[in-house]
Order: C-alpha cells, then sequence, then structure tokens
C-alpha cells in the first residue's frame, strides 16, 4: 500500500487517553460528513459517518460530533490505542458521491 | 476478504510515456471513485463512475487524463503524456449507491522523472 507523508497538523496522545480530532468544514449544503483513518502505507479507512440532521453518533470507540452552528465536526477515540496511530481525514459530500477531503491530522500515540 | 486492488502498486516512467492504472473494484460494487494524493493537494477527487457510466471527471485534467470502466470488473485511469507535477499516489475507491463508505485500495505510486 501507499501513503504520503502529508506536513500535517500533529496531535499526541498517550496510550489509554481519550483523543480529540478537530475539523472545520465550509459548505453548509453538505449532507453527510465523514471521517476516514489513513495507516502508515495503506489506502484511507472508512471509520463513521453522520448526517447533517444529527448532532452526535457512536461506534466502536468513537464518537463524532456535528455542530452546524460554527461548521465543526469532532472526531473523540476512547482509550486510544497504538493501532490508533495514523493519520484521520475529514470529509464532506453533498449526498451525491462527490466526497471532498480535508487536509488530515496525524495522530501518534505514546506507548 | 473482499477488497478493492490496484495495479501496478510502482510506476517510474519518464515525462512523455504514457501510463495506465488498473483497479478491480469489490465484487458488487456499483460505484468507483480515482483519488490523487499529493504532499501539497492532500486527497483530490479526480472522478468517479456509477454503474460504470462517468457521473463527474470535473477534477481531472482534460487534455491528458482519461478516466474508464470497460466492464464493471476492471476501471482504468490513464495519463498521455505523463509530466513531472503527475507524480503521486493514486487510489481507486468502490462503494455502493446510497452508503457513504468508499473501500479504498493499496495505491498506485506514480513517479514522472
Amino acid at each position: 500500500g501507499e501513503s504520503v507523508g502529508l506536513h500535517l497538523p500533529t496531535l499526541s496522545v498517550q496510550e489509554g487517553d481519550n483523543s480529540i480530532i478537530n475539523c472545520a468544514y465550509s459548505n453548509s449544503a453538505s449532507d453527510y460528513f465523514i471521517w476516514y483513518k489513513q495507516e502508515s502505507g495503506k489506502g484511507p479507512q472508512f471509520i463513521i459517518d453522520i448526517r447533517s440532521n444529527m448532532d452526535k453518533r457512536q461506534g466502536q470507540r468513537v464518537t463524532v460530533l456535528l455542530n452546524k452552528t460554527v461548521k465543526h465536526l469532532s472526531l473523540q477515540i476512547a482509550a486510544t490505542q497504538p493501532g490508533d496511530s495514523a493519520v484521520y481525514f475529514c470529509a464532506e459530500n453533498t449526498g451525491g458521491f462527490k466526497t471532498i477531503f480535508g487536509a488530515g491530522t496525524r495522530l501518534f500515540v505514546k506507548a | 476478504d473482499a477488497r478493492v486492488t490496484q495495479t501496478p502498486r510502482h510506476k517510474v516512467t519518464e515525462m512523455g510515456q504514457e501510463v495506465t492504472m488498473r483497479c478491480q473494484p469489490i465484487l458488487g460494487h456499483n460505484t468507483v471513485f480515482w483519488y490523487r494524493q499529493t504532499m501539497m493537494q492532500g486527497l483530490e477527487l479526480l472522478a468517479y463512475f456509477r454503474n460504470r457510466a462517468p457521473l463527474d471527471d470535473s477534477g481531472m485534467p482534460k487534455d491528458r487524463f482519461s478516466a474508464e470502466m470497460p466492464d464493471a470488473t476492471l476501471a482504468t485511469l490513464k495519463i498521455q503524456p505523463s509530466e513531472p507535477r503527475d507524480s503521486a499516489v493514486y487510489f481507486c475507491a468502490s462503494g455502493l449507491t446510497g452508503d457513504n463508505e468508499q473501500f479504498f485500495g493499496p495505491g498506485t505510486r506514480l513517479t514522472v522523472l
């Protein structure tokens, strides 16, 4: 697999702590917001999505929060593990299939 | 388990040469996407197909790039002629209509000298 070493914002957390990754979006007409994880040498992997009429959605160890007032999206990872180390992208689409990806945030998990 | 495959995984070529990248979507998926990832631009959508028909290729330089789906099991992205600025990792992804989840392949790292 492949990945690209982007100069990205970086978040460093201790193993076992909770992580919060933030994202600002621009299109208030977007219907869905999506989080992807990209590990080194691999393609992005879907984590969770949230529809624009929701403000919170939970998955396994992850929670996505949506604040449409300030166009802000966050991904919370509970009990962060070394395997969570990756680049995390937020993405948005308008209900079709044109998905626009953000710049990404690199998460480092310290053992 | 089912996954998107891409070939080649790495390609080094000289400026002016034709490059063809291939993708096999997950069996049964009816949407296919091509993305390009670079340090400067991040992950950019180049083109996408639904039921083998191109829906949007506005992200693709039309003069040198072309994307096709000869059949449901093969998507191709061609660059002719290639230029050094085309150097990037090219990802293919597939999915199902109505589902936000896209399944990405491992990518093709293209280097144009």
